[in-house]
C-alpha cells in the first residue's frame, strides 16, 4: 500500500525556520517525482515546489523562492521541504504529493498533510 | 502564470443527478488537466488525469473531458459520497496552478 507521510509541521514565530518531511513507503520512492502544495485554512491550493526523482532539478514557487529548499534522500525515502524567514502568510496545511508522469503530471497519491502556523 | 477558473464556485445538487463542473484555462494546455476531489480535513484525491483518463479506482460515474482551454468534469449519477470540493489542476507548466474549486453539496 502506498503510503505517504507528512511531519514537522507546528507552530513558529515570524522570521523563524522550519522543516518538514515526507517518508513514502509501498513504492520505489527514488523514481517518482515529488511536490509540496499547501493550503491555507479555506483556501485553495498552491504548488509550493517540485523536485525530480534523482534530485538533480527542483522548482520554486515566486512566493517562497529564495526562502524554501526542497531536497530529498532516497536511501531513505524521505522528501525534504526546509523553511526559512516564514511569514503569516505561509501559515497553511502542507501536503507532499507523489508524480507518476513522465512527461505529463499528476498527483496521484498525497500525505495527510502538517499544519503549519506562523504567529506571534 | 497559467490560470484557471472554475464554474460554478458552489453548487447544489441531489442523490441521483448528473453534475457538471467546467474548468477554463488563460491559455492553451492541450490535455495537462487534472481533477481533484477533497472532503473536509482530508488530502486531495486523484480522479481524472490527462483531460479524461480515469485514475485506477474511481468509479465510472467520474469523467472528463475537454483540450486546449475548456475542460469538464461530468459526474453522471451524483452518490452521497461525491459532496465535495472539486479542483482542476493544470500540469502545462512545472509549477502547476489549482483552480479555486466548486463546492458541491446536498440540495
Amino acid at each position: 500500500e502506498v503510503q505517504l507521510v507528512e511531519s514537522g509541521g507546528g507552530l513558529v514565530q515570524p522570521g523563524g525556520s522550519l522543516r518538514l518531511s515526507c517518508t513514502g513507503s509501498g513504492f520505489t520512492f527514488s523514481t517518482y517525482r515529488m511536490h509540496w502544495v499547501r493550503q491555507a485554512p479555506g483556501q485553495g491550493m498552491e504548488h509550493v515546489s517540485t523536485i525530480s526523482s534523482n534530485g538533480g532539478s527542483s522548482y520554486y514557487a515566486d512566493s517562497v523562492k529564495g526562502r524554501f529548499t526542497i531536497s530529498r534522500d532516497n536511501s531513505k525515502n524521505t522528501l525534504y521541504l526546509q523553511m526559512g524567514s516564514l511569514r503569516v502568510e505561509d501559515m497553511a496545511v502542507y501536503y507532499c504529493a507523489r508524480d507518476p508522469g513522465l512527461t505529463n503530471s499528476w498527483f496521484d497519491f498525497w500525505g495527510q498533510g502538517t499544519l503549519v502556523t506562523v504567529s506571534s | 502564470d497559467i490560470q484557471m477558473t472554475q464554474s460554478p464556485s458552489s453548487l447544489s445538487a441531489s442523490v441521483g443527478d448528473r453534475v457538471i463542473i467546467t474548468c477554463r484555462a488563460s491559455q492553451s494546455i492541450s490535455t495537462y488537466l487534472n481533477w481533484y476531489q477533497q472532503k473536509p480535513g482530508k488530502a486531495p484525491k486523484l480522479l481524472i488525469y490527462a483531460a479524461s483518463s480515469l485514475q485506477s479506482g474511481v468509479p465510472s460515474r467520474f469523467s472528463g473531458s475537454g483540450s486546449g482551454t475548456d475542460f469538464t468534469l461530468t459526474i453522471s449519477s451524483l452518490q452521497p459520497e461525491d459532496f465535495a470540493t472539486y479542483y482542476c489542476q493544470q500540469s502545462y507548466t512545472t509549477l502547476v496552478t489549482f483552480g479555486q474549486g466548486t463546492k458541491l453539496d446536498i440540495k
